[in-house]
C-alpha cells in the first residue's frame, strides 16, 4: 500500500518564478491538505481539497492555489516566489472528517534564489 | 494567540530515563490530539493519538489528555537515542479536517 507520494524532492527556483508541486494521497484517502514548514517551525497550514474543491484555506495570499484531480492527486501553485517561500512543502492526506490523523509525504524542499 | 504551544526545548535525557513532552492548545472545542514524529530533513510521523481525556499507551509512549487544562502529554519510556527527533503536537479542531500544529520540542537522548 502506497503512502503519500509528493514530486519532486527538491526544487531550486528563482525569485518571481512558479512553481507546481504535486501529491498523491494515501489508498482510501480522499482529503488533500498542503502544509508549508519554514525551518525550525511547524507545519502552517495552506489549504485543503476535498472533492476537487477547496474546502478550508489557512492565512496565505492568493499566490498559493491548488487543484484536486478526480483520482485525489493535487497540486499545489506557488506564483510570484518570493525568497521568504523557501520552505518545505508537506501534503497530508486524510479521511474527510480527520479524525485519525493527517499522513504526511516526504515533502517538497523548495529553495527561493 | 497561538493555537498550540510547545516548549522548543532543546530537551536533553540520558538513555533510558523518561522524556516528557508538553503541549497546550487554545480551542477548548478541539477533539482530537496527535503527536508526530519529524527526524531532521524528514517529514512528520504519526506516532499518537488521543480523544479521551486520560492516559492511552502505545508500547513506550503515553499520550495525556486533559481538556479541562486543555494540556496534552507525551511521555517516552527508557528513551532510546533514536528517539531524538522534534516532536510536534497537533489539535484537529472541532470546526474542519485541518490540524494546528505546535513548533515542536527538540529532543535528544544521550547514550
Amino acid at each position: 500500500d502506497a503512502g503519500v507520494t509528493q514530486s519532486p524532492t527538491h526544487l531550486i527556483k528563482t525569485r518571481g518564478q512558479q512553481v507546481t508541486l504535486r501529491c498523491s494521497p494515501k489508498s482510501g484517502h480522499d482529503t488533500v491538505s498542503w502544509y508549508q514548514q519554514a525551518l525550525g517551525q511547524g507545519p502552517q497550514f495552506i489549504f485543503q481539497y476535498y472533492e476537487e474543491e477547496e474546502r478550508q484555506r489557512g492565512n496565505f495570499p492568493d499566490r498559493f492555489s491548488g487543484h484536486q484531480f478526480p483520482n485525489y492527486s493535487s497540486e499545489l501553485n506557488v506564483n510570484a516566489l518570493l525568497l521568504g517561500d523557501s520552505a518545505l512543502y508537506l501534503c497530508a492526506s486524510s479521511g474527510i472528517t480527520g479524525a485519525v490523523g493527517a499522513f504526511f509525504g516526504q515533502g517538497t524542499r523548495l529553495t527561493v534564489v | 494567540q497561538k493555537e498550540v504551544e510547545q516548549n522548543s526545548g532543546p530537551l536533553s535525557v540520558p538513555e533510558g530515563a523518561i522524556a516528557s513532552l508538553n503541549c497546550t492548545y487554545s480551542d477548548r472545542g478541539s477533539q482530537s490530539f496527535f503527536w508526530y514524529r519529524q527526524y531532521s530533513g524528514k517529514s512528520p510521523e504519526l506516532i499518537m493519538s488521543i480523544y479521551s481525556n486520560g492516559d492511552k499507551e502505545d508500547g513506550r509512549f503515553t499520550a495525556q489528555l486533559n481538556k479541562a487544562s486543555q494540556y496534552v502529554s507525551l511521555l517516552i519510556r527508557d528513551s532510546q537515542p533514536s528517539d531524538s527527533a522534534t516532536y510536534l503536537c497537533a489539535v484537529n479542531p472541532n470546526t474542519g479536517n485541518q490540524f494546528y500544529f505546535g513548533t515542536g520540542t527538540s529532543l535528544t537522548v544521550i547514550p
